[in-house]
């Protein structure tokens, strides 16, 4: 089984350009999760969303964007992109929510470079 | 803003050594979770503990949780070259049951 799949694995772009980071998960899981994680840090919360067509704010929203139009797919897009979000991403899914006591389940990330 | 810190943030030891890693949060909870995470891959679940538990076991993995506290402590038991990785502990978030708050991680290097 694939899991989680991110795409693209790496990325350089320019301050000021546009790019969007696809997750697919072929687990059937209704909840899904974008994070980023800078170096020394743990993982912050960028977007999420409880099912198809719902999309939340997390801890670090600001800058980025993202859509849910398919249950096995969620995009995070990255309208004009800043040095700041210079990061590695993952996006990751789960069956029900954490109060419910279930664990994520991770991409091997996007490392994106701003210039 | 990050629930879980752990402690230390960095530890090297020796194969076949155990390695203790310790996690501390802010707020109350219904589960904590670890995770690891090899150099350049993704977070892998190790083991999920309730509120209401306080010891739980997974092949040489020993977790436990003080909630008088607010602390956890994972335990890796006759550690292997390839347990190293990062671990990171993880808490719901108390406003909202879709969340996880990750803690910024202890780097264990396990010594051949």
């Amino acid at each position: 089984n694939a899991g989680v799949t991110q795409t693209p694995k790496f990325r350089v772009l320019k301050t000021g350009q546009s790019m969007t980071l696809l997750c697919a998960q072929d687990m059937n899981h209704e909840y899904m999760y974008w994070y980023r994680q800078d170096p020394g840090m743990g993982l912050r919360l960028i977007h999420y969303s409880v099912g198809e067509g719902t999309t939340a704010k997390g801890e670090v929203p600001d800058g980025y964007n993202v859509s849910r139009l398919k249950k096995q797919n969620f995009l995070l897009g990255l309208e004009s992109a800043a040095p700041s979000q210079t990061s590695v991403y993952f996006c990751a899914s789960s069956t029900l929510g954490t109060g419910a006591g279930q664990p994520q389940h991770f991409g091997d990330g996007t490392r994106l470079s701003i210039l | 803003s990050q629930q879980g810190e752990e402690d230390p943030q960095a530890l090297s030891i020796q194969e076949g050594e155990n390695a203790t890693m310790n996690c501390s949060y802010k707020t109350s909870i219904n589960n904590l979770q670890w995770y690891r995470q090899n150099s350049g891959r993704g977070l892998v679940h190790l083991i999920l503990i309730r509120s209401n538990e306080r010891e739980k076991h997974s092949g040489r993995l020993r977790v436990t949780l003080d909630t008088s506290k607010k602390s956890s402590s994972l335990l890796i038991t006759a550690s292997r070259a390839a347990d190293t990785a990062s671990y990171f502990c993880a808490t719901d978030d108390e406003d909202s049951s879709y969340k996880l708050i990750f803690g910024s991680g202890t780097r264990l290097l396990v010594r051949p």
